[in-house]
């Protein structure tokens, strides 16, 4: 399974633009890349899934590049209520989903 | 249309003794996870159930840990001997898994364990 490396924690104010970015250096050509959203105490939640170039939900945005080694997920205009920990996965034929530490976005008014 | 589903929500439990946490997966989901969560820390991979494959065990930390999923659907954690560093949140989540690599988990609202 590709590992990812993404930033423990960020800081934000209400209506600017959040960009996280997560490093999957090993990811294999069958691997997509799932972004997850984790509230206290809930469950993560899925937001957004990709495998290249740019997706775009009503949550998000995935920038994918070419070689697929990163991604970014970007929120736009954030608010209070953005703030969670954010998850990136690779997942592929395996099934297994390894979380790691996640990405602490605080969000200040 | 009910999502997944977890029981108890919280569950305090003395040293030694044995505990089962309970799982319903979305109805029609093959797939289904066990995942356990301490206090400020990421997901931790415990068990995977697929169909009727065998199960991957490979997360489970010890021998205490065991799970069952009965009928292709509820799924029960149970762990034995019940330690303090058993205490966490144990998550469940369940996908409609297929081949291709999209597997969307829905994951449960946890069971928090605090263990005496």
């Amino acid at each position: 399974l590709a590992k990812t490396t993404q930033p423990i924690s960020m800081d934000s104010y209400e209506g600017q633009e959040v960009n996280i970015t997560c490093s999957h250096n090993n990811i294999a050509t069958n691997d997509y890349i799932t972004w997850y959203q984790q509230f206290p105490s809930q469950g993560p939640r899925f937001i957004i899934q990709g495998y290249k170039t740019k997706v775009t939900n009503e949550v998000a945005s995935l920038f994918i590049p070419a070689d697929r080694k990163s991604s970014t997920l970007s929120l736009p205009r954030v608010s209070l209520s953005d703030t969670a920990v954010y998850y990136c996965l690779v997942e592929g034929d395996t099934d297994k989903l390894i979380f790691g530490t996640g990405t602490r976005l605080q969000v200040f008014p | 249309g009910a999502g997944v589903s977890q029981s108890p929500s919280n569950k305090v439990t003395e040293k030694g003794k044995d505990v089962e946490l309970r799982c319903d997966p979305i109805s029609g989901h093959t797939a289904l996870y066990w995942y356990r969560q301490s206090l400020g820390q990421g997901l931790e991979f415990l068990i995977y159930f697929q169909g009727n494959s065998a199960p991957d065990k490979s997360g489970l930390p010890s021998d205490r840990f065991s799970a069952e999923r009965t009928g292709g659907s509820v799924s029960t954690l149970t762990i034995q001997r019940t330690q303090q560093e058993d205490s966490a949140v144990y998550l469940c989540a369940s996908s409609s898994w297929t081949s291709g690599g999209t597997d969307t988990q829905y994951f449960g609202p946890g069971t928090r364990l605090t263990v005496l």
